[in-house]
Order: C-alpha cells, then sequence, then structure tokens
C-alpha cells in the first residue's frame, strides 16, 4: 500500500491480557517509530528502530512493554498483563531515512503516520 | 529538557477569519520545529517543519509558521480558514542527534459558517 498501516484499527482486551499490535511501515522506508496517544493529548514517543535495530527504546512505560521489528520491515509492539492506563492510541510512523552521525537525518525527515490503534483495556 | 507549550486547547474561527495557533518550545539548543494535523479518523500528516535557513515556512493548505529564535515560538498561521481546516493541530520539537519528536498537547480548531 501506498502509507502506513496498522492492524488492528481498534482492541478491546480485558486487564491481564496479553495484546500485540502491528505497524506496516512504508515499503523501503529505514525509521520506524511508535507513540503513545491518551485521551487530549498529543503522541508520546515509545521507541526507534532504524532498519531492524531498536535504537531507542527509553519512551517504554514498563518492562510491560516490547518492540521488535526483526527483519526492519513490519513491526510488532506488544504490551503483556494489560493495565487500565495502558489504553490509548498507539501510532506507528515511518521515515525514509536513518540517522547519520548525529542523527540528522532521522530528525529532519517527515514521518508518515498510520490511522493508529485504539486500545481500550476493560 | 525540551518542551512544547501549545497555548489553547480549543479555537474557534469565523470561515474566511486569520487562523492563529501558538506554539512556544523550550530548548537549550536550536531545535527543529513541526507543526502536524490530524483531521477526524486520519492519521497525523505533516503541515510544515523548520530545520534550518529562512525562518518564515510555508505548508500545505496555505498555511505558514515562523521560526522566532528571540520568542522561543513558532506559531501557525493562515490567512482565511476554511471549514475543512477543522481539525486538530500539533507542535512538535526535536534536537538534532536525538531520535525523539516531542509533541504538544494539541489545539482543536473549529471553524463556524
Amino acid at each position: 500500500g501506498a502509507g502506513v498501516s496498522q492492524s488492528p484499527r481498534y482492541k478491546v482486551a480485558k486487564r491481564g491480557q496479553d495484546v500485540a499490535l502491528r505497524c506496516d511501515p512504508i515499503s523501503g522506508h529505514v525509521s520506524l517509530f511508535w507513540y503513545q496517544q491518551a485521551l487530549g493529548q498529543g503522541p508520546e514517543f515509545l521507541t526507534y528502530f532504524q532498519n531492524e535495530a531498536q535504537l531507542d527504546k527509553s519512551g517504554l512505560p514498563s518492562d510491560r512493554f516490547f518492540a521488535e521489528r526483526p527483519e526492519g520491515s513490519v513491526s510488532t509492539l506488544k504490551i503483556q498483563r494489560t493495565q487500565q492506563e495502558d489504553s490509548a492510541v498507539y501510532l506507528c510512523a515511518s521515515s525514509p531515512r536513518g540517522g547519520d552521525e548525529r542523527g540528522e537525518s532521522t530528525t529532519t525527515d517527515t514521518q508518515y503516520f498510520g490511522p493508529g490503534t485504539r486500545l481500550t483495556v476493560l | 529538557a525540551q518542551s512544547v507549550t501549545q497555548l489553547g486547547s480549543h479555537v474557534s474561527v469565523s470561515e474566511g477569519a486569520l487562523v492563529l495557533l501558538r506554539c512556544n518550545y523550550s530548548s537549550s539548543v536550536p531545535p527543529y520545529l513541526f507543526w502536524y494535523v490530524q483531521y477526524p479518523n486520519q492519521g497525523l500528516q505533516l503541515l510544515l517543519k523548520y530545520t534550518t535557513g529562512a525562518t518564515l515556512v510555508k505548508g500545505i493548505n496555505g498555511f505558514e509558521a515562523e521560526f522566532k529564535k528571540s520568542e522561543t515560538s513558532f506559531h501557525l498561521t493562515k490567512p482565511s480558514a476554511h471549514m475543512s481546516d477543522a481539525a486538530e493541530y500539533f507542535c512538535a520539537v526535536v534536537l538534532g542527534g536525538g531520535f525523539k519528536t516531542i509533541f504538544g498537547a494539541g489545539t482543536r480548531l473549529f471553524v463556524k459558517a
């Protein structure tokens, strides 16, 4: 497809369940980002991949959150033992280039966002 | 630490009126600055960005923003609002050398007929 796709679009989980959220970036894009957007807030950075390498995971809220991009394309964000505070929209974005030595390309490239996955934990 | 403040969670203008959405940032080094728009049931879309060079940046759909270092501001403007501009707008900042984009809380723009 032409854009970033995410699945599922909506997910309802019971507290304590594990969930997996999928992101299909634009083909050939090197950089991939995950964000968490709580209701009424701006997106908050979770993690960043350059190809298959996870270069920054400082935004992951706890060790229940895990992300991977094993072949440098599709990425999965997994949340174990979901809690009510995990309820949010999870956004994925990709951009064409990776960072140069100073990370400049990564930070100046346009990020293309998917529609998000709305997770509701009951 | 860098942060982004958007003044006004909701802004309402009449169709044809000036749109002004305010954004202030705090950063110890010159940042890269972005405005994104989120239409209902759609993903975030880049409106415009400032990286280096000219401080007045023009974007899509007639929007523009001016980087004012002395005021640490990057306000978004459009001379004449259209009904289709109704959406949520996010200001964002990135420091060179990092991977994190820091977003403001957003401003919802309402356009009255």
